[in-house]
């Protein structure tokens, strides 16, 4: 079955103690993201890959780190959490196409992660 | 930052009720629109991929529309159930290279 699988799906963590979220998928895209999602402010992008070696900020990557070594594997580091990094967290990958990005390509996103910093 | 706009923000219908809303965005460097439906506790899915002004696409009893020159681009849901029951989310693709969502609007339909 294609799907974008995130690991965990719900994580509770203290301030300080560095996490990793997991993101795979299957479908052999080229595209990965990850989003965060707030109450009131929507999906808003945190990194964006391209391809492997690949990535870019979004439009809130403070705080966070990605890596691109294997083109299915698009992991979201959080060195230093902190509580204002509570929030639920998605992963998405779609196919490239000509524009360089997702712009014909639906995304196809995780199950989420739900991370609360205390 | 593109500045997108959807309404209303949350929407209370009747079963069999017809629904429509609505997304706004900046008209200048298009290059295409998605719109997702999510429900709760699942994660978002695509429902459409639009490019061309005018385009129309249809899934079943739910149609968008798409005005590239104005700005904006209309869902329409036919004849809603309760598993309409969603925050629907578009989201303009600029020419930074990203996906830009709106805040979504949320349907809830009552039997």
């Amino acid at each position: 079955e294609a799907q974008v699988t995130q690991n965990p799906r719900y994580l509770i963590t203290v301030t300080g103690k560095k996490l990793t979220v997991t993101c795979s998928q299957n479908m052999n895209h080229e595209y990965m993201s990850w989003y965060r999602q707030d109450p009131g402010l929507g999906l808003r992008q945190i990194y964006y890959s391209m391809n492997v070696e690949v990535t870019d900020k979004g439009d809130v990557p403070e705080g966070y780190k990605v890596s691109r070594k294997e083109k299915r594997n698009f992991p979201l580091i959080l060195e230093s959490p902190s509580p204002n990094q509570t929030s639920l967290y998605f992963c998405a990958s779609s196919l490239i196409n000509g524009y360089g990005g997702s712009v014909h390509s639906p995304l196809h996103f995780g199950n989420g992660t739900r991370l609360t910093v205390t | 930052i593109l500045n997108v706009e959807q309404s209303p923000q949350s929407l209370h219908v009747q079963e069999g009720d017809s629904t429509n809303f609505t997304c706004s965005f900046p008209s200048s460097n298009f290059y295409a629109l998605h719109w997702y439906r999510w429900e709760t506790a699942k994660s978002p899915e695509a429902l459409f991929v639009m490019t061309l002004n005018g385009d129309e696409k249809k899934k079943g009893r739910i149609s968008a529309t798409l005005n590239t020159k104005e700005g904006y681009s209309y869902l329409y849901i036919k004849g809603s159930q309760p598993e309409d029951s969603a925050t629907y989310l578009c989201a303009p693709y600029n020419q930074g290279g990203k996906l830009i969502f709106g805040q979504g609007t949320e349907l809830s339909v009552k039997p």
